[in-house]
């Protein structure tokens, strides 16, 4: 059974950093692109992040560019999301999720997310 | 950016009921349109992509359709494991992408 499995969550600062990690097993993890997507308390999804299978190609949503870095690595079946100048509107539960890249593309398998705080 | 506006954002139903939710795109998405289903303090759950294709393992009870802007999940008989809230969400060429802000659905 495909897990992935968050950690690195917490209590953190206004203008802190943060470093998300997602554990995958049970799937080839290199084949896959994938993403990180978070909820802020009592709201919708929102998409963050996308990374190809080999990091050559990254996508952010607007509110995160130039502050949010995704990366992973294949060797360690580990998908990342390193957070700086955090802000209070960035509180959310963040999921990391798999991407089936074929014709049409979909988040597939989801992990049980972690909760990050940005509070003073 | 495109916009995606589900209705209605909650719902009451029983048990057997068939339930409708539909799903708009600010522009044409052609078929690139996904729903999820999220529990309580759960990620999120594939249940339909390519706007009608059903993910394996999920019951033949839920069913998706459209195309272009409009689209439509509808489960034929509520079952009480259905109760949740439900996002779409568009895929459609290169990033962002975006969900609607769901619909929860609730017992009556």
């Amino acid at each position: 059974e495909v897990q992935l499995v968050e950690s690195g969550g917490g209590l953190v600062q206004p203008g802190g950093s943060l470093r998300l990690s997602c554990a995958a097993s049970e799937f080839s993890f290199s084949n896959y692109w994938m993403s990180w997507v978070r909820q802020a308390p009592g709201k919708g999804l929102e998409w963050v992040a996308n990374i190809k299978q080999d990091g050559s190609e990254k996508y952010y949503v607007d509110s995160v560019k130039g502050r949010f870095t995704i990366s992973r690595d294949n060797a360690k079946n580990s998908l990342y999301l390193q957070m700086n100048s955090l802000r209070a509107e960035d509180t959310a539960v963040y999921y990391c999720a798999s991407i089936d890249y074929g014709d049409y593309k979909e988040f597939d398998y989801w992990g049980q997310g972690t909760l990050v705080t940005v509070s003073s | 950016d495109i916009q995606m506006t589900q209705s209605p954002s909650s719902l009451s139903a029983s048990v057997g009921d068939r339930v409708t939710i539909t799903c708009r795109a600010s522009q044409s998405i052609s078929r690139y349109l996904n729903w999820y289903q999220q529990k309580p303090g759960k990620g999120p759950k594939l249940l339909i992509y390519a706007a009608s294709r059903l993910q394996s393992g999920v019951p033949s009870r839920f069913s998706g359709s459209g195309s272009g802007t409009d689209f439509t999940l509808t489960i034929s008989s509520l079952q009480l494991e259905d109760f949740a809230t439900y996002y779409c969400q568009q895929s459609y060429s290169t990033p962002p992408w975006t969900f609607g802000q769901g619909t929860k659905v609730e017992i009556k």
